[in-house]
């Protein structure tokens, strides 16, 4: 049981570049998260999907597309990398999403650490 | 909308040290309250949570109580470790997502 998994842990892009970071769970979750983590600033979240066929932008989604590929994937893309886009992605997956005041734990993969050029 | 204010780190303790990290919110309706910790290198752990008022959350010698009055949910740890050296994150789950602090770092000298 891997829990939830980001790949690549490590990126490095020129502005301009596109790339695709990956996210996936095998804990049957249905709903998942992308969140950017800068200095100072806690955790942003930048897109979810509450479940599989839908996504809602969160705090911060301009510049970045996703896609929910299946229920066990969640892709996170970049079209035209800008400096501002540096940080530490980290993916989340949970059981459902939150609702009110149910507790609902989010559990996340270990990031990817993003450096635009 | 939703916030969350966390005390301002870094914090410097030396073993077996007493620790209270503060965190207050602002928002509206009933949220659910926790404790991220992230280690070195790591994504983040639910350490504790509250899902309600005057609720109290325990992990790992760490404990915070839902303070609907003064709308605060402190972590406190009464003997820290040179383990418990990490990122600690308040956190406040409303609606459809997570609304985070900004993160304390901790670190406890042997």
């Amino acid at each position: 049981n891997a829990g939830v998994t980001q790949t690549p842990k490590f990126q490095v892009l020129k502005t301009g570049q596109s790339m695709t970071l990956q996210c996936a769970q095998d804990m049957n979750h249905n709903s998942m998260y992308w969140y950017r983590q800068d200095p100072g600033m806690g955790l942003r979240l930048i897109y979810y999907s509450a479940s599989e066929g839908t996504t809602d932008k969160g705090e911060v989604p301009n510049g970045y597309n996703v896609s929910r590929l299946n229920k066990r994937e969640f892709s996170l893309r970049l079209e035209s990398a800008a400096p501002s886009q540096t940080s530490v992605y980290f993916c989340a997956s949970s059981e459902r999403e939150l609702a009110g005041s149910s507790y609902n734990e989010q559990f996340f993969g270990p990031g990817t650490r993003l450096t635009v050029l | 909308g939703d916030s969350v204010t966390q005390m301002e780190g870094p914090v410097t303790l030396s073993e077996e040290a007493f620790l209270t990290i503060n965190c207050t919110y602002t928002a509206t309706g009933y949220p659910s309250l926790f404790w991220y910790v992230q280690y070195p290198g790591e994504g983040l752990q639910l350490l504790l949570k509250a899902t309600k008022a005057d609720d109290k959350g325990s992990n790992k010698g760490f404990e915070a109580t839902y303070r609907k009055e003064t709308t605060s949910f402190h972590l406190e740890k009464g003997s820290v470790q040179v383990s418990d050296s990490a990122v600690y994150f308040c956190a406040l789950g409303s609606a459809r997502q997570l609304t985070f602090g900004s993160g304390t770092q901790l670190t406890v000298l042997p």
